[in-house]
């Protein structure tokens, strides 16, 4: 079993709609959770960066940490055709991106 | 675009060879992560370098090296390649000790082997 699991999707949804993307987790050690945006053919960007447990929000993305249920939720809300890319949870034991384990990335589609 | 470059883009090698990877930082940044990104696969960690001491590392065997220089730049090494070892090698970096907390990849080496 996989540390992080993600589901790989491709997730398809209408322009405008609210995204899901979501995140279970094993190792109960890990304290901090990141998202990162990735388009093809190009380095993730990193979009949300949250410690311990706690929603954060900025702009149209909300992080939704739930320690006790090993679970992390990325909201997009207005989706729009240019947030169609691959997000990769991620998280570590440790602050400083040390030894940060991804999951596999979900590919979302928002169709125009 | 970031300020995080990494060169060559592609590379092409047969097993058993080496090669080397470069990585340039964003500037005011100390710290440098190397990752492995198969297709379609997260990136796997494979080390990290901070005030040119590595600064821990993941599940990768001894062939694989790094250094980080002065100015902050870093190379990561692969000796007698493997067919697995075909992935996309990521850079990233970021300051240690800020509250920033920003981390910013370049775009990747693609690196084949035959």
């Amino acid at each position: 079993q996989k540390e992080v699991e993600q589901d790989p999707g491709p997730l398809s949804v209408p322009e405008g709609a609210i995204v899901s993307l979501n995140c279970t987790y094993s190792n109960s050690a890990f304290q901090y959770f990141m998202w990162y945006r990735q388009y093809s053919r190009k380095g993730p960007e990193l979009l949300m960066y949250t410690y311990s447990s706690g929603n954060k929000e900025d702009g149209r993305f909300t992080a939704q940490v739930d320690k006790s249920s090993k679970y992390i939720s990325l909201f997009i809300r207005d989706s729009q055709p240019s947030d169609s890319a691959t997000y990769l949870c991620a998280m570590s034991r440790s602050g400083g991106y040390q030894k940060v384990t991804f999951g596999t990335g979900t590919k979302l589609q928002v169709i125009p | 675009e970031t300020g995080v470059t990494q060169s060559p883009t592609h590379l092409i090698k047969t097993r058993g060879q080496q090669v080397t990877l470069r990585c340039s930082s964003q500037s005011g940044h100390n710290t440098v992560s190397w990752y492995q990104q198969a297709l379609g696969q997260g990136p796997q960690f494979i080390f990290q370098y901070y005030r040119e001491e590595e600064n821990g590392r993941g599940n990768f065997p001894p062939r694989f090296s790094g250094l980080q220089f002065p100015n902050y730049s870093s190379e990561l090494n692969v000796n007698a390649l493997e067919l697995d070892d075909s992935a996309l090698y990521l850079c990233a970096s970021s300051k240690a000790g800020t509250s920033t907390d920003t981390q910013y990849f370049g775009p990747g080496t693609r690196l084949t082997v035959l």
